[in-house]
């Protein structure tokens, strides 16, 4: 799996949108980039993920550059509960393998 | 979404004890499990790959004979950690992929995770 970049915090006020940023510069033409985010003391939660065009869900909006080097994950109005380490994973689809995790984004949203 | 059931949720035990902890998928059957450990304020490390019916293959640096994997079933694999010390103590968690799993839906589901103090 490509290896992915994440600054490792970040703060946003509650009802901002929250804008994570990963760099992953080698990514190959397979491998899709997967959002999952950890709530303290839980384990981890499948937010998004996508390919080349841009995904919204209910939770979240990835928007990936047009060259695959780096994505965006888009909270659009951050809540507290959203506070959370998020982990950017670049990876094929359909693997068997098992989810390569990096040190991710602390993400504290404040009132 | 699928549902991963990890039991129990927080465990003490005493140094030299065994402890179990059972992931279960509830509406789905995996073939294949994952066991993960997770050190305070560190990144989750993959511990071993559980596949049903047969032998767990495990991750370089992890003790084979210390932390038993069992797969018994397409709903449920077990994590045992023997003779546990008090570097044992962390938090385990497991993750599920449903069998047949292709390319329309490939997030992996994670249990709730179980948080182990040997003392």
């Amino acid at each position: 799996d490509a290896k992915t970049t994440q600054p490792p915090s970040m703060d946003c006020a509650e009802g901002r949108a929250a804008n994570l940023p990963c760099n992953h510069s080698t990514i190959s033409g397979n491998e899709y980039v997967y959002w999952y985010r950890q709530i303290h003391s839980q384990g981890p939660q499948y937010i998004i993920h996508g390919l080349k065009n841009n995904e919204t869900n209910e939770m979240a909006s990835l928007i990936i550059t047009e060259d695959r080097k780096s994505s965006t994950l888009i909270l659009p109005h951050a809540t507290l509960r959203d506070t959370a380490v998020y982990y950017c994973i670049v990876r094929v689809e359909s693997s068997g393998y098992a989810l390569n995790f990096g040190k991710g984004t602390s993400l504290l949203v404040t009132p | 979404g699928a549902v991963v059931s990890q039991h129990p949720s927080r465990v003490i035990c005493k140094s030299g004890t065994s402890v179990k902890i059972e992931c279960r998928s509830l509406d789905f059957q995996a073939t294949t499990m994952f066991w993960y450990r997770q050190f305070p304020k560190k990144s989750l490390m993959l511990m071993a790959t559980s596949n049903e019916g047969s032998k767990a293959t495990y991750e370089q640096g992890v003790e084979k004979d210390k932390f038993l994997i069992n797969h018994a079933s397409l709903t449920l694999s077990t994590l045992t950690v023997t003779s546990a010390h008090p570097e044992d103590s962390s938090f385990y968690i497991c993750s599920a992929r449903a069998m047949g799993q292709g390319t329309s839906n490939t997030e992996a589901f994670f249990g709730q995770g179980t948080r182990l103090t040997v003392v």
